[in-house]
């Protein structure tokens, strides 16, 4: 079944550094590539998604990149605010008109310092 | 346009308790999917319902089981409670119409003592 590995497992920064996240799937079926944000006690929030049929996709800071032939895929946040700290997931899935099924990576802490 | 709702917010059981908890998907969804996740781990799927029947199972024993009623909202049961079952469980709902994504709804925290 599907793998997704996701690095770092923590990753600080100072406010206004860009952030970078990875990650890599093993299916190669994969069509659909969510970025969730999870604050303490809270439910994952959307951010980003990104498409097979897509190679990028941008929303203000944000930023996603997908790679099909590596299988790997990257959050980007520029200009880190500490409201940005959190929890993010990264998650892929097979799309067959909404019998998704998410396998999540391991989550990555982002910690943003003023 | 109410979200995905769930009840209740926490529960305390012992072991080899059952307990059951609920699910309201987002309004214009039909499509409901529960996921566990343990402190400190991403979410690992469950299984899903549609139609009322489970489409698809994860790794999961058949001490966890569900139900999906004719409003589209759905029921997680869990029977012989471990202490490992302690953790948030997610609902999450999507349109089997749509590619659109799945909303999570806020968790049910379960502690096992």
């Amino acid at each position: 079944g599907e793998n997704v590995e996701q690095h770092p497992s923590t990753l600080s920064v100072q406010e206004g550094d860009s952030a970078v996240i990875k990650c890599t799937y093993s299916d190669s079926a994969s069509n659909y590539f969510p970025w969730y944000k999870q604050e303490l006690g809270k439910r994952p929030q959307l951010i980003i998604d990104i498409r097979s049929n897509v190679g990028e996709k941008k929303d203000q800071r944000i930023a996603v990149t997908l790679n099909k032939t590596a299988k790997h895929f990257s959050l980007h946040i520029t200009e880190t605010q500490p409201e940005d700290s959190a929890v993010y997931f990264c998650a892929a899935s097979i799309v067959n008109t909404g019998f998704q099924k998410l396998v999540f990576g391991t989550g990555t802490r982002l910690l943003v310092s003023p | 346009d109410a979200g995905v709702t769930q009840s209740p917010t926490h529960l305390i059981k012992t072991r080899g308790q059952q307990v059951t908890l609920r699910c309201s998907p987002k309004s214009g969804h039909d499509t409901v999917s529960w996921y566990q996740q343990a402190l400190g781990q991403g979410p690992q799927f469950i299984f899903q319902y549609y139609e009322e029947e489970e489409r698809q199972r994860g790794n999961f024993p058949d001490r966890f089981s569900g139900h999906q009623f004719p409003n589209y909202s759905s029921e997680l049961n869990v029977n012989a409670l471990l202490l490992g079952d302690s953790a948030l469980y997610l609902c999450a709902s999507t349109s089997a119409l749509s590619t659109d994504t799945q909303y999570f709804g806020p968790g049910t925290r379960l502690t096992v003592l």
